[in-house]
């Protein structure tokens, strides 16, 4: 049961446009979601979080906007630069729980 | 403080042997976690400990797991008589937290124990 999915798994952008990361959750009771990037060898970091009570939050180039009524949130990273090439995790963790449920990734690739 | 260490790095065993992975969390943090990823998956969670406490296990542990954190500090995941099914990245992460489920408790990650069972 896959409550957290990022059905693309894979996704180039050419280097200064803007690259758009989609995330689609199936349990309401997820109250806080986060995105991770990952390099190979390395392991995942945090990158930006939001809360279930609003619907935007942004640091630097990253933006998280959340729709809780379609259950959807995306990352907007721009202007895109070749070090975010990596995997883009999204993750979401439930009211009263320590867990984090993980989506299957999208790979970004920056194209110079 | 460098940050989130993993130990062995990689580990290549046969079916049926014992490994042992070492986890050191950053030292303030007081919650650490066992996570489990497969090719083509994202981390899947298997245990956090608040201290020396373990607080919450996944059904994904099954019985020939176990894991602790004795002292608060570092912690071990063994996995006793190894399937090839076991073969996975083990990460560990840690942070810090004062009562309560408030905030986004984020997690930060070491790179992660490679277990290949042949």
């Amino acid at each position: 049961d896959q409550q957290v999915k990022q059905n693309s798994p894979s996704l180039s952008v050419q280097e200064g446009r803007i690259s758009i990361l989609n995330c689609d959750y199936t349990n309401s009771m997820f109250d806080y979601f986060l995105w991770y990037k990952k390099y190979p060898a390395e392991g995942p970091t945090f990158l930006i979080s939001i809360s279930s009570i609003k619907d935007k939050n942004e640091d630097g180039r990253f933006t998280v906007f959340l729709n809780k009524s379609a259950k959807h949130l995306s990352l907007h990273i721009v202007p895109s630069q070749p070090g975010d090439s990596a995997v883009y995790f999204c993750a979401a963790r439930g009211i009263g729980n320590e867990k984090l449920t993980f989506g299957t990734g999208t790979r970004l690739t920056i194209i110079p | 403080d460098t940050g989130v260490s993993q130990d062995p790095r990689h580990k290549i065993t046969k079916r049926g042997q014992n490994v042992t992975f070492r986890c050191d969390p950053i030292s303030e943090h007081n919650r650490l976690y066992w996570y489990r990823q497969t090719l083509g998956q994202g981390p899947e969670f298997l245990t956090y400990f608040q201290n020396e406490a373990q607080l919450e296990k996944s059904r994904l542990l099954s019985d020939r797991f176990s894991a602790e954190r004795p002292k608060g500090s570092f912690s071990t995941l063994e996995i006793q008589r190894t399937e090839q099914g076991d073969s996975a990245m083990y990460l560990c992460a840690s942070s810090h937290r004062q009562g309560g489920f408030s905030g986004a408790n984020v997690l930060t990650f070491g790179a992660g124990s490679r277990l290949t069972v042949l």
